[in-house]
C-alpha cells in the first residue's frame, strides 16, 4: 500500500523548458512534504520542502505546489538544465513522526 | 562538515553468508535511518533510531535483518543469512530534529549483491 505515489517513472524535457514532476499521497495525516534529487551512485539530496499550511514554496528555479484537497503536489523546474537530469523523489512526513515515506521516484532527463 | 559515511560501498556475497553494513552519521545528529532502495519498492524505511534507541523497526523485512546503534557515531545493519532477494542499495541517513522542517541527509549507499 503505497502512501506516496509518483506515477510517472520518467520524464524527458528540452533544456530551457519547464519540467513538472507530480506526486500524489493518500495519508491525510501527512503535514510536511519534501523533494529529493538523486544522481547515479550517490545518495538522495534534499532539494525543497513545503509545509501543509502553505500551498507554494519557491527556491530559485524550483517551486513546489501543494493541493491538499487533491492530495497532490508538484515540483516545477524553470528553466530546466541538463544538470537537472536525475531521479526525483517525493517524500512525506506525518506530524509527530520523524520518518519520511518516499515515492518510487521519477527519472528526469533534460536534453540539450 | 563530513556527511553520512557508509561502508562498504559495494559488496558481493554468496547466498547464506552474513553481511554487515556500517554507518557513521553526521556529528550532532540524533536520528539515524536505514533505507533500502529497489526497483520494485523504491526507497523504503527499514528502521530508525533516536538517541541510539530503535524507535520504529516495522520496515525490517524479517528476522534475518537486525540493526544496532551502540553509540551516537556508529550503526550497523546485519543480514544473516543473506538471500539473493536482499540485493539492493542500502542507505543510511541522519537528521537533527528541527521542528517541522526536518531534513534527512543520506550517505552514498552500500550496493549489495547476493549471488
Amino acid at each position: 500500500d503505497q502512501q506516496v505515489k509518483q506515477n510517472s517513472p520518467s520524464l524527458s524535457v528540452q533544456e530551457g523548458r519547464i519540467s513538472i514532476l507530480n506526486c500524489d499521497y493518500t495519508n491525510s495525516m501527512f503535514d510536511y512534504f519534501l523533494w529529493y534529487k538523486k544522481y547515479p551512485a550517490e545518495g538522495p539530496t534534499f532539494l525543497i520542502s513545503i509545509s501543509s499550511i502553505k500551498d507554494k514554496n519557491e527556491d530559485g528555479r524550483f517551486t513546489v505546489f501543494l493541493n491538499k484537497s487533491a492530495k497532490h503536489l508538484s515540483l516545477h523546474i524553470v528553466p530546466s538544465q541538463p544538470g537537472d537530469s536525475a531521479v526525483y523523489f517525493c517524500a512525506a512526513r506525518q506530524g509527530g513522526s520523524e520518518k519520511l515515506v518516499f515515492g518510487k521516484g521519477t527519472k528526469l532527463t533534460v536534453n540539450p | 562538515d563530513a556527511g553520512v559515511i557508509q561502508s562498504p560501498r559495494h559488496e558481493v556475497t554468496e547466498m547464506g553468508q552474513e553481511v554487515t553494513l556500517r554507518c557513521k552519521p553526521i556529528s550532532g545528529h540524533d536520528y539515524l535511518f536505514w533505507y533500502r532502495q529497489t526497483m520494485m519498492r523504491g526507497l523504503e524505511l527499514l528502521i530508525y533510531f533516536n538517541n541510539n534507541v530503535p524507535i520504529d523497526d516495522s520496515g525490517m523485512p524479517e528476522d534475518r535483518f537486525s540493526a544496532k546503534m551502540p553509540n551516537a557515531s556508529f550503526s550497523t545493519l546485519k543480514i544473516q543469512p543473506s538471500e539473493p532477494r536482499d540485493s539492493a542499495v542500502y542507505f543510511c541517513a541522519s537528521s537533527r530534529k528541527q521542528g517541522r522542517g526536518n531534513t534527512i541527509y543520506f550517505g552514498e549507499g552500500s550496493w549489495l549483491t547476493v549471488v
